[in-house]
């Protein structure tokens, strides 16, 4: 079993729709949880990043965790074409003090 | 935040052959690290190149075949040796600010 699993998709959405992607993970020791957001031939970069449980909102776009459940998501709200991407959750433990990357989701929005 | 420079940012080469990519920040940072990312895979970490000392290798990652240099704080390079086809994937350098890690553009490998 995978430490941190995530569905690739892909996943293809018309503008304006509300996007949900997910994560769930085995660890528990994982208490830093982000999202990279990563278009065609460039590295990822952060969207967001949250270590509590709870929702996080920033703009457009919401994280949540679940620690009890070992699931994260991201919500895109009122989705655009320039949305369209590769995200990634990643997720990192104190002890072990590297990244843990999901499969990443491929994401298109049409106009 | 750290901007990187990766390149080459893609090639095309022969199998048996080995390509040396490179790493450039525009800062100092005590580590650097070299992920791969298969198509349909997540990134996997291959290993992290301190300056001064030996390259940290992930399980399943020998330093025959990733050799790394890390001649100072604001560069490194990832070769990859003795291509084969399923060498093919993306190769992208990373450091870390805080929790935060930033990534070059990434070098897209196809070995024939």
């Amino acid at each position: 079993q995978k430490e941190v699993e995530q569905d690739p998709g892909p996943l293809s959405v018309p503008e304006g729709a509300i996007v949900s992607l997910n994560c769930t993970y085995s660890n528990s020791a994982f208490q830093y949880f982000m999202w990279y957001r990563q278009y065609s031939r460039k590295g990822p970069e952060l969207l967001m990043y949250t270590y509590s449980s709870g929702n996080k909102e920033d703009g457009r776009f919401t994280a949540q965790v679940d620690k009890s459940s070992k699931y994260i998501s991201l919500f895109i709200r009122d989705s655009q074409p320039s949305d369209s991407a590769t995200y990634l959750c990643a997720m990192i433990s104190p002890s072990y003090g590297k990244l843990t990357f999901g499969q990443g989701t491929i994401l298109t929005v049409h106009p | 935040s750290a901007v990187i420079s990766q390149k080459p940012s893609r090639d095309i080469c022969q199998r048996g052959t080995s390509l040396t990519i490179q790493c450039q920040v525009d800062s100092q940072v005590t580590m650097m690290f070299w992920y791969r990312q298969q198509p349909g895979q997540s990134l996997t970490l291959i290993a992290t190149a301190n300056q001064g000392s030996e390259a940290t290798y992930e399980s399943g990652f020998v330093i025959d075949k990733f050799p790394i240099s890390r001649p100072n704080l604001t560069f490194s390079t990832l070769t990859v040796s003795n291509m084969s086809p399923e060498d093919s994937s993306i190769y992208l350098c990373s450091v870390e600010e805080e929790t935060e890690a930033f990534f070059g553009q990434g070098t897209r490998l196809t070995v024939v």
